[in-house]
């Protein structure tokens, strides 16, 4: 079974600073994505960024990029020039290309702070 | 229109009540997900429609109750819940079951008394 492990409970950044966000991961599939979802105190889980495991690029959307090492099964999320809006909780998820129906595995979360 | 919306916000209910929680989406949209929420914590797969079709169910008691009347809508009927029960509800969608991200809606917070 696939499990996605975070472990950074907290983190804590100043207001235009940079952070990175860890997980890591581990599954027998070559074929999969990795998401990155936000969820700020209003609940919407919100789709941050996606890497499809066959991409060796990493992917990128505007502030927000990953680093995603397949051998280690690492993928981290790095937050530039931090803003207040990015204070919420975030969960790595995993899917599997082929199996259990498009379900997402969330790794537990890491709650991110921005002090102004 | 990338939305997804749940109804209500928020619900309270009473151990013998019946109640319905509805998400509707009009992305075209073919795969429709329950996930439950506790504080805190990350969501957990309830049941998931393909094309209408339940397709997974998570061992979800019985006092859940899904339901896709059709391709835009999914209701969650509610029977005899627990306290512990007491959670967010989340709906999402996704193009398809394999390859696409899903989209969430707001939640709709269950609190069983």
């Amino acid at each position: 079974a696939q499990t996605v492990t975070q472990s950074q409970p907290e983190m804590s950044v100043q207001e235009a600073e940079t952070v990175t966000l860890s997980c890591t991961y581990d599954t027998s599939e070559s074929d999969y994505y990795l998401f990155w979802y936000k969820q700020p105190p209003s609940r919407q889980m919100i789709l941050v960024i996606r890497q499809e495991a066959y991409k060796q690029q990493n992917a990128t959307e505007n502030r927000f990029s990953v680093n995603f090492q397949k051998a280690a099964k690492s993928f981290s999320l790095k937050i530039s020039d931090s803003q207040l809006g990015d204070a919420a909780m975030y969960f790595c998820a995993y899917r599997s290309e082929w199996n259990q129906g498009g379900k997402l595995i969330f790794g537990q979360g890491t709650e991110l702070s921005v002090k102004p | 229109d990338t939305e997804v919306t749940q109804t209500p916000k928020h619900l309270v209910m009473g151990m013998t009540n019946k109640k319905s929680l509805k998400c509707e989406q009009h992305m075209g949209h073919r795969a429709m997900y329950w996930y439950k929420q506790k504080a805190k914590k990350p969501p957990e797969l309830m049941f998931v429609y393909s094309y209408e079709k339940l397709s997974i169910n998570e061992s979800v008691p019985s006092r859940f109750s899904p339901e896709c009347p059709n391709s835009s809508l999914l209701n969650l009927h509610l029977h005899a819940l627990q306290p512990e029960d007491s959670a967010l509800y989340l709906c999402a969608s996704s193009q398809g079951q394999k390859n696409t991200e899903a989209f969430f809606g707001q939640g709709t917070r269950l609190t069983v008394v």
